[in-house]
């Protein structure tokens, strides 16, 4: 199969333990943000999002945490398993209506380690 | 539940030649995003329509056109193919009559030019 993000920061985890994974985002106008999942070939999944009125969300097993001062988003994974080997995505958009085009941070390779 | 179709899944084509990729939101969804991601690249926004009309647009080059049809499908047609247009292309899908919500991505079309 074709690899994603070749030349991507990279992340190696225990299985079992939390990973976090860091992101800055560019635009302070930006106010709903998402975290998406990409495995090798395939489409990016939406994790878990969360609007610029909040600094922190909480899903099952990830959690996003904003921080606006400093224009920083980050996830962190619980108790990661072998199938959270990815690459993760931030992405920022501003609220628009019919127009909510996606800008996608640089990607983290994240890898658990059996 | 349905999701985001891409046709087709691969594509091999020569420089100079012609592209249509098409891409089939989800029911009821009528806003439609084209994403272009190069190898070991973030998703650049290209394109997108809301109701059929063309709502934004990004890093397009002129040799692209796209469009949204009555069923809410869309197709992005690539001319005067390049070398570096060889990517995975992206088609998301999203209600627009919401405040900001989730963009479902499809599995992409693979295209390589020679």
């Amino acid at each position: 199969g074709e690899s994603v993000g070749l030349h991507l920061p990279t992340l190696s985890v225990q299985e079992g333990d939390n990973s976090i994974i860091n992101c800055a985002y560019s635009n302070s106008a930006s106010d709903y943000f998402i975290w998406y999942k990409q495995e090798s070939g395939k489409g990016p999944q939406f994790i878990i999002d969360i609007r610029s009125n909040m600094d922190k969300r909480q899903g099952q097993r990830v959690t996003v945490l904003l921080n606006k001062t400093v224009k920083h988003l980050s996830l962190q994974i619980a108790a990661t398993q072998p199938g959270d080997s990815a690459v993760y995505f931030c992405a920022e958009t501003q609220s628009n209506f019919g127009n909510e085009k996606l800008t996608f941070g640089t990607g983290t390779r994240l890898t658990i380690i059996p | 539940a349905a999701g985001v179709i891409q046709s087709p899944r691969h594509l091999i084509k020569e420089k100079r030649e012609t592209a249509t990729l098409k891409c089939y939101p989800i029911p009821r969804h009528d806003t439609v995003y084209w994403y272009q991601q190069g190898p070991g690249q973030d998703p650049q926004f290209l394109i997108s329509f809301y109701e059929k009309m063309q709502s934004d647009k990004g890093s397009i080059p002129d040799r692209f056109s796209a469009q949204q049809f009555s069923d809410y499908h869309s197709e992005l047609n690539m001319s005067s193919l390049e070398l570096g247009d060889s990517a995975l292309y992206f088609c998301a899908s999203s209600l627009g009559d919401r405040t900001v919500g989730e963009q479902y991505f499809g599995p992409g079309t693979r295209l390589t030019v020679t």
